[in-house]
């Protein structure tokens, strides 16, 4: 069935640098890949998507990229913060039409903690 | 709150009580889904419904038995449980069109079983 695969489970940075994360996903038909940010308590926000027609894409301090050839995916936070800690998944959809509807399959998740 | 509700926010019962969650969307989304999140797990899909039609049933017990009456409210009537069913439901909808769209999350029932 499919699967997706998210490395690494924790990631502890420094107020500032760099946090990237990585999903590897296995149903080629997947053209959807969203990421969504759960704090302590809180429901999943969705923060950045790109769709398989393009390899990437930035939002301010979060940028995602797509390799559709191998099959992965990437977040990439820069300048963090301390309030970007909190469980970041990945998830992985292969909408076939529209009226089937598509489900979203996630990966375990990524609890980055960002030190100030 | 994102538009989908869900209630209620906590829920503690015993292994032969019955029990509903309660799960409405005021997005005017064409789709709604259960998701169930334990410790240290990804989040697991249980069901899909697509213009209140039942399209996905991941393998999951028939402790667990939805129920879509429209397309703006979903349910999920627990019956028998046991103590591993012991998590947060997460009830989201989304508005299918091809080539993908995100999922709003409602803010989960906190479930304990006794």
């Amino acid at each position: 069935g499919e699967n997706v695969e998210q490395h690494p489970s924790t990631l502890s940075v420094q107020e500032g640098d760099s946090a990237v994360i990585k999903c590897t996903y296995s149903d080629s038909a997947s053209n959807y890949f969203p990421w969504y940010k759960q704090e302590l308590g809180k429901r999943p926000q969705l923060i950045i998507d790109i769709r398989s027609n393009v390899g990437e894409k930035k939002d301010q301090r979060i940028a995602v990229t797509l390799n559709k050839t191998a099959k992965h995916f990437s977040l990439h936070i820069t300048e963090t913060q301390p309030e970007d800690s909190a469980v970041y998944f990945c998830a992985a959809k292969a909408l076939y039409s529209y009226n089937q509807g598509g489900k979203l399959i996630f990966g375990q998740g990524t609890e980055l903690s960002v030190k100030p | 709150e994102t538009g989908v509700t869900q209630t209620p926010r906590h829920l503690v019962m015993g292994m032969t009580n019955k029990k509903s969650l309660k799960c409405e969307q005021h997005l005017g989304h064409n789709a709604m889904y259960w998701y169930k999140q334990s410790a240290k797990k990804p989040l697991e899909l249980m069901f899909v419904y697509n213009f209140k039609e039942q399209t996905e049933n991941n393998s999951v017990p028939s402790r667990f038995s939805p129920e879509c009456p429209n397309s703006s409210h979903l349910f999920l009537h627990l019956h028998t449980l046991q103590p591993e069913d012991s998590a947060l439901y997460l009830c989201a909808s989304s508005q299918e069109l091809e080539g993908g769209n995100g999922y709003t999350f409602g803010s989960g029932t906190r479930l304990t079983v006794v």
